[in-house]
């Protein structure tokens, strides 16, 4: 059984400050991790992919992977109260190429 | 980024009846399409799997005659809730892959099923 941990939150954090999400997964076979986000009544939308170890930054989000750990983060710099929404990490396992999706963590970003 | 679309956004509908949800590629081909379902403040549940050509593979306890799931081109894929009931109401959401030097899923926008 694959499992996708995140802590549901909701994770509240000023406007302008550093939203930490993190993501720990059970299978060690997985290679590519991914985040999405979801408005509430909205369907996913992928903000980032990793595939290796360390840091991958895209504007004022950085995804940070440690597969020793099973480990996968996401930061949100200068976080803005459009950043609102629940975030949800999906690592996808080489051999099926199905991704396994967390429960997801509920950002508020309030002004 | 390509382009999911989902056709209807929004389906009312009485119990019993059958209901169709069309998933389009536009701007890509996708070689593999997913069906989820999202009970409300619940993650997505992966429903089943569908590649071009070939029949879908269906999730642990997703009922196939029930969800009837065709991908008959590479560019859609539907979905057929048959004999709907309230029980099935929900948000139901399809993703796409071209499956082509990448491995990322693209979401649709998703249909909210009410059953009556």
């Amino acid at each position: 059984q694959k499992e996708v941990e995140q802590n549901s939150g909701p994770l509240s954090v000023p406007e302008g400050a550093i939203a930490s999400l993190n993501c720990t997964y059970s299978d060690r076979g997985s290679q590519s991790f991914f985040w999405y986000r979801q408005y509430s009544g909205k369907s996913p939308e992928l903000i980032m992919s990793i595939y290796s170890n360390g840091d991958k930054e895209d504007g004022r989000f950085t995804a940070q992977l440690n597969k020793a750990s099973q480990y996968v983060s996401l930061l949100i710099r200068d976080s803005q109260p459009s950043d609102s929404a629940t975030y949800l990490c999906a690592p996808l396992s080489g051999g099926s190429y199905i991704p396994t999706f967390g429960r997801g963590t509920s950002l508020i970003v309030h002004p | 980024g390509a382009v999911v679309s989902q056709h209807p956004s929004r389906v009312i509908c009485k119990s019993g009846t059958s209901v169709k949800i069309e998933c389009r590629s536009l701007d890509f081909q996708a070689t593999t399409m997913f069906w989820y379902r999202q009970f409300p403040k619940q993650s997505l549940m992966l429903m089943a799997t569908s590649n071009e050509g070939s029949k879908a593979t269906y999730e642990q306890g997703v009922e196939k005659d029930k969800f009837l799931i065709n991908h008959a081109s590479l560019t859609l894929s539907t979905l057929t809730v048959t004999s709907a009931h309230p029980e099935d109401s929900s948000f139901y959401i399809c993703s796409a892959r071209s499956g082509v030097g990448t491995d990322t899923q693209y979401f649709g926008p998703g249909t909210r099923l009410t059953v009556l």
